[in-house]
């Protein structure tokens, strides 16, 4: 079965800091992987998505996320946070399947950003 | 273009009471899923319709049921209510005619029920 573990429930970073935000996941195969943000009183928004060979993935606001096979590993990453990033975010992984819908996601991890 | 757009955005409900949430996606997707958002179990996934049929669903008992219509939109009931089942519940839609999640999925804001 697929499961996602969000490293840390709560991270707080000053402005202008590194974000890394940790995500480990579990699949028998490859699996489809996401990152999603959530603010306040708001849906989900895709950040990026890792669904082909490349392994680094660029998003939106900056973000990106390294696929590492070998570390089972989804981790996001800012090289500088900024106070608008301060929000929920969720990594998630579904099935590398054509017939695939479900989205399983992890905790979540709220960023606070420190003036 | 618009997007996925719920209604109501807030309910309030009692006890054994049933309520109905509407879901319209984003025009031209054919594939709409809803999701329950709690801050206990997180994000789970409700079911997923396409073309009127539904094509998966989670592990939620048969009070909850939804529905598609001819236009795409979805609705989704929940019946005799439970104080458990406040929560956001969450519609994505894409165009499900390809890829599986591969498609990037767009989520709505959210209607956020609370049973008292």
């Amino acid at each position: 079965a697929q499961s996602v573990t969000q490293l840390g429930s709560h991270v707080s970073v000053s402005e202008g800091a590194l974000v890394l935000l940790r995500c480990n996941y579990s699949s028998s195969v490859p699996p489809y992987l996401f990152w999603y943000v959530q603010y306040p009183n708001q849906g989900l928004q895709l950040l990026l998505k890792y669904t082909s060979a490349a392994t680094l993935v660029k998003g939106i606001n900056g973000f990106e996320a390294e696929f590492k096979k070998s570390e089972t590993s989804f981790h996001l990453t800012k090289p500088s946070a900024h106070m608008s990033d301060a929000a929920e975010y969720f990594c998630a992984v579904s099935e590398r399947r054509s017939s695939a819908s479900k989205i399983i996601f992890g905790s979540g991890t709220r960023l606070s950003i420190r003036p | 273009k618009a997007g996925v757009t719920q209604t109501p955005r807030y309910l309030i409900k009692t006890r054994g009471q049933q309520v109905t949430l509407s879901c319209s996606p984003i025009s031209g997707h054919r594939s709409v899923s809803w999701y329950q958002q709690t801050p206990g179990q997180g994000l789970q996934f409700l079911f997923e319709y396409f073309s009127e049929t539904q094509r998966n669903k989670g592990n939620f008992p048969g009070r909850f049921s939804g529905r598609q219509f001819s236009n795409s939109r979805s609705e989704m009931n929940v019946s005799t209510l439970e104080l458990g089942d406040s929560a956001l519940y969450l519609c994505a839609s894409r165009p499900g005619t390809s890829g599986g999640l591969q498609e990037t999925q767009y989520f709505g804001p959210g209607t956020r029920l609370l049973v008292l």
